[in-house]
C-alpha cells in the first residue's frame, strides 16, 4: 500500500528565505505526485505534479519540487518566501493501478516578517 | 466556469439528524471524490465516483453514503449524524485517477 510522510507539521522561515517541505512517498510501482496548496477556509490547488519525464518540476507561484526515486522523495522547494506563501501544503501520490490518491497530512508553513 | 462547487458551505446539525451535501462541477470530468478534513489527519477518501451512475467506497466510508446519478452531481448522504462526524468535507473530480483533482471550497458541518 503507499503512503505519504511529511517532515514537519509545522514549517516557519523568515520572509525572503529558502523554503523546503519534505515529503517522502512509498510507493511499489512509479509514482505520479502531486504538491497542492490550502489557504485558510479555502480548498486545495494544485501547485505541480509529476507524471513522467524531467524529475525537476516547476509550478506555480515560483515553487518547484524534484523527484528522487532513489530517495523515494519529492519535495518542494521555494527560494524566496513571501507573506503570501503562508498556507497549508499537501504531497499526494497515486500509481493508477486501481488506486486513489493517498495525501500526507499536511505542513503548515508560516512566513515570519 | 465555475469549477468545483459545493453547497451548502456551513451546516450545523443535531445528533440523529440528516443530511444531504451537494457537490457539482462543470469540467466534463469522469471521476468525483469525498473528503474528510480533520486537524492533523490530512484528507481521507469517504467514496467516490469513476462515472455516471457509480460509487465506491474509500477509506472512511461508514456513517455516509452517495450517489451519482447524473455525471455532474455527487451527493454525500449523512442518514443519522455523530459528533465524530463533524468535519470539513470537500469534494474533488478529476478526469482519470492519475490527473490531478480540482476541490471545491468545502462544508464545515459540526454535529451537536
Amino acid at each position: 500500500a503507499q503512503s505519504v510522510t511529511q517532515l514537519g507539521s509545522h514549517v516557519s522561515v523568515s520572509e525572503g528565505a529558502l523554503v523546503l517541505l519534505r515529503c517522502n512517498y512509498s510507493s511499489s510501482v512509479p509514482p505520479y505526485l502531486f504538491w497542492y496548496v490550502q489557504y485558510p477556509n479555502q480548498g486545495l490547488q494544485l501547485l505541480l505534479k509529476y507524471t513522467t519525464g524531467a524529475t525537476l518540476v516547476k509550478g506555480i507561484n515560483g515553487f518547484e519540487a524534484e523527484f528522487k526515486k532513489s530517495e523515494t522523495s519529492f519535495h518542494l522547494t521555494k527560494p524566496s518566501a513571501h507573506m503570501s506563501d503562508a498556507a497549508e501544503y499537501f504531497c499526494a501520490v497515486t500509481h493508477g493501478y486501481g488506486q486513489n490518491f493517498v495525501f500526507g497530512p499536511g505542513t503548515r508553513l508560516s512566513v515570519l516578517p | 466556469n465555475a469549477g468545483v462547487t459545493q453547497t451548502p458551505k456551513f451546516r450545523v446539525l443535531k445528533t440523529g439528524q440528516s443530511m444531504t451535501l451537494l457537490c457539482a462541477q462543470d469540467m466534463n470530468h469522469e471521476y468525483m471524490y469525498w473528503y474528510r478534513q480533520d486537524p492533523g489527519m490530512g484528507l481521507r477518501l469517504i467514496h467516490y465516483s469513476v462515472g455516471e451512475g457509480t460509487t465506491a467506497k474509500g477509506e472512511v466510508p461508514d456513517g455516509y453514503n452517495v450517489s451519482r446519478l447524473k455525471k455532474q452531481n455527487f451527493l454525500l448522504g449523512l442518514e443519522s449524524a455523530a459528533p465524530s462526524q463533524t468535519s470539513v468535507y470537500f469534494c474533488a473530480s478529476s478526469w482519470h485517477r492519475v490527473y490531478e483533482q480540482y476541490f471545491g471550497p468545502g462544508t464545515r458541518l459540526t454535529v451537536t
